[in-house]
């Protein structure tokens, strides 16, 4: 079946460290995207990618990486410049041909001591 | 900024109707209106979508006024596991522009 997997399910880093989630998608899907979400709130765009080799930024870029080297895949790079890294991330694709809708992961949830 | 507000909660006796408002006064022409819900730690699950016509499916009615500046997702006999957070957006099809979605609505089904 196609879909999103986003890996791992849990994530845990010392602070200080980069940690990269992975996201992987069946869908043949142009766009990607990731959001992150704290608890009890929204979900907050950080970047997202329309075609391979190209990324825009999202509303909270600031201390995270993104590449888009292949279509089926869109790896997010936590940095050390994130201040409040703990958080559950979300990775989401969607076609740029028609009205299909958002396809989401079940996200990955990163926690930084 | 989301464009797109929704009350940050609401309750529904299950088996009966919820009816989940969302605000999109400065709607374009060419936005589609798409509705998902997400049950706790899970990623959104798309509901239904719509321009300016009502929708139906399975799972979801969805109304859109005439003006297109609001629309209401309704469930028709909520069950307790309809207990979730449900997102509107807008976004214009075949485009794959910057996405943004709010808080949501927090609906609660009770017995």
């Amino acid at each position: 079946d196609g879909g999103i997997t986003q890996s791992p399910k849990y994530l845990f880093r010392k602070e200080g460290q980069n940690v990269t989630l992975s996201c992987e998608q069946n869908l043949n899907h142009d766009a990607m995207y990731w959001y992150r979400q704290d608890p009890g709130q929204g979900l907050r765009l950080i970047y997202y990618s329309q075609i391979v080799n190209d990324f825009q930024k999202g509303d909270i870029a600031e201390g995270y990486s993104v590449s888009r080297e292949k279509k089926e895949s869109f790896p997010l790079t936590v940095t050390s410049a994130q201040k409040n890294p703990t958080a559950f991330y979300l990775c989401a694709s969607t076609t740029t041909v028609g009205n299909s809708p958002l396809h989401f992961g079940n996200g990955t949830r990163l926690t930084v001591t | 900024d989301a464009k797109t507000t929704q009350p940050p909660s609401m309750d529904c006796a299950e088996g009966r109707a919820a009816n989940l408002p969302c605000n999109h006064s400065t709607i374009s022409g060419n936005e589609y209106v798409y509705w998902y819900r997400q049950i706790h730690s899970q990623g959104p699950q798309y509901i239904i979508h719509g321009l300016k016509n009502n929708e139906t499916n399975e799972m979801a009615s969805l109304i859109i006024t005439e003006d297109r500046k609001s629309s209401t997702l309704i469930l028709p006999h909520a069950t307790l596991r309809d207990t979730a957070v449900y997102y509107c957006i807008v976004r214009v099809a075949g485009t794959a522009s910057k996405l943004t979605f709010g808080t949501g609505t927090r609906l609660q089904v009770t017995l």
